[in-house]
C-alpha cells in the first residue's frame, strides 16, 4: 500500500539555522504531496503542497520540491525562527475519489533562541 | 469564520463503555474525513463521507467503530465496547468539494482515554 517515511525526530536547532526534514514516499501512481504542521496547542494545518513532479510548494519561508525520480518531498527552510517550533507531517493523497491523506509519523522541531 | 469543531475535547471512559465523538465541519463543506492518531504517530485514515454518503470505511479498525453523517453536515464517530487500544486522538477534517486536492481543514481533535 501507499506509505510515507519521514525523518525521525526530535530535531533541535538554533535560531537562524538551516532546516531540512526528509520525506520519501511509496505509492502506485502519482500522488499529490503535502506538508502539514501542528503548532503547540493547535490543530493540523496545511503548510504547503505540490501536485505534480518538479512542482515546488512554498509558504512562510518553507519550500519542498516534488522529486519523482527519488520519490521525495523534503522540507527546507534557510533560516528558522523560534516560532517554527512544531510537529511537521509529510503526507500524500490521490486526486480522484477518496482523497484521504496518508501521513508519515511526524517530526518534532524545536528551535532554541 | 468558524473552523472544524470537535467535541468533546477530552473523553475518559472505562473499558467496555460506548462513546460518541462529534464533528461539526465547516459550513458547506462536502467532504468529511475521520482519522485516528496514536501517541507519537501520524494520523491514520478511518472513514470518508461525501455529503451524507459514507464512501469509504476501509480504515475502521473493527466493527465496534461506526460513523454517520445523516444530513450531510454534522458527523458522529461511535465506538462500542471500548478497549484500551482505542485510546488515541480522533481528528475530523473537512474540505469544500471533491477533486483537485482541496485542502483538508482539521479540527483540534478529541483525546480519548480508555481506562
Amino acid at each position: 500500500g501507499d506509505s510515507v517515511t519521514q525523518m525521525e525526530g526530535p530535531v533541535t536547532l538554533s535560531e537562524e539555522a538551516c532546516l531540512t526534514i526528509n520525506c520519501t514516499y511509496t505509492a502506485t501512481g502519482y500522488p499529490s504531496l503535502f506538508w502539514y504542521v501542528q503548532y503547540p496547542g493547535e490543530g493540523l494545518q496545511l503548510l504547503l503542497k505540490a501536485t505534480k513532479a518538479d512542482d515546488k510548494g512554498s509558504n512562510k519561508g518553507f519550500e519542498a520540491t516534488y522529486r519523482k525520480e527519488t520519490t521525495s518531498f523534503h522540507l527546507e527552510k534557510g533560516s528558522v525562527q523560534v516560532s517554527d517550533s512544531a510537529v511537521y507531517f509529510c503526507a500524500l493523497s490521490f486526486n480522484f475519489g477518496n482523497e484521504k491523506l496518508t501521513f508519515g509519523t511526524g517530526t518534532r522541531l524545536t528551535i532554541i533562541p | 469564520g468558524a473552523g472544524v469543531s470537535q467535541s468533546p475535547r477530552y473523553k475518559v471512559a472505562k473499558r467496555g463503555q460506548d462513546v460518541a465523538l462529534r464533528c461539526d465541519p465547516i459550513s458547506g463543506h462536502v467532504s468529511l474525513f475521520w482519522y485516528q492518531q496514536a501517541l507519537g504517530q501520524g494520523p491514520e485514515f478511518l472513514t470518508y463521507f461525501q455529503n451524507e454518503a459514507q464512501l469509504d470505511k476501509s480504515g475502521l479498525p473493527s466493527d465496534r467503530f461506526f460513523a454517520e453523517r445523516p444530513e450531510g453536515s454534522v458527523s458522529t464517530l461511535k465506538i462500542q465496547r471500548t478497549q484500551q487500544e482505542d485510546s488515541a486522538v480522533y481528528l475530523c477534517a473537512s474540505s469544500p468539494r471533491t477533486g483537485n486536492n482541496q485542502p483538508q481543514h482539521f479540527g483540534d481533535g478529541t483525546r480519548l482515554s480508555i481506562l
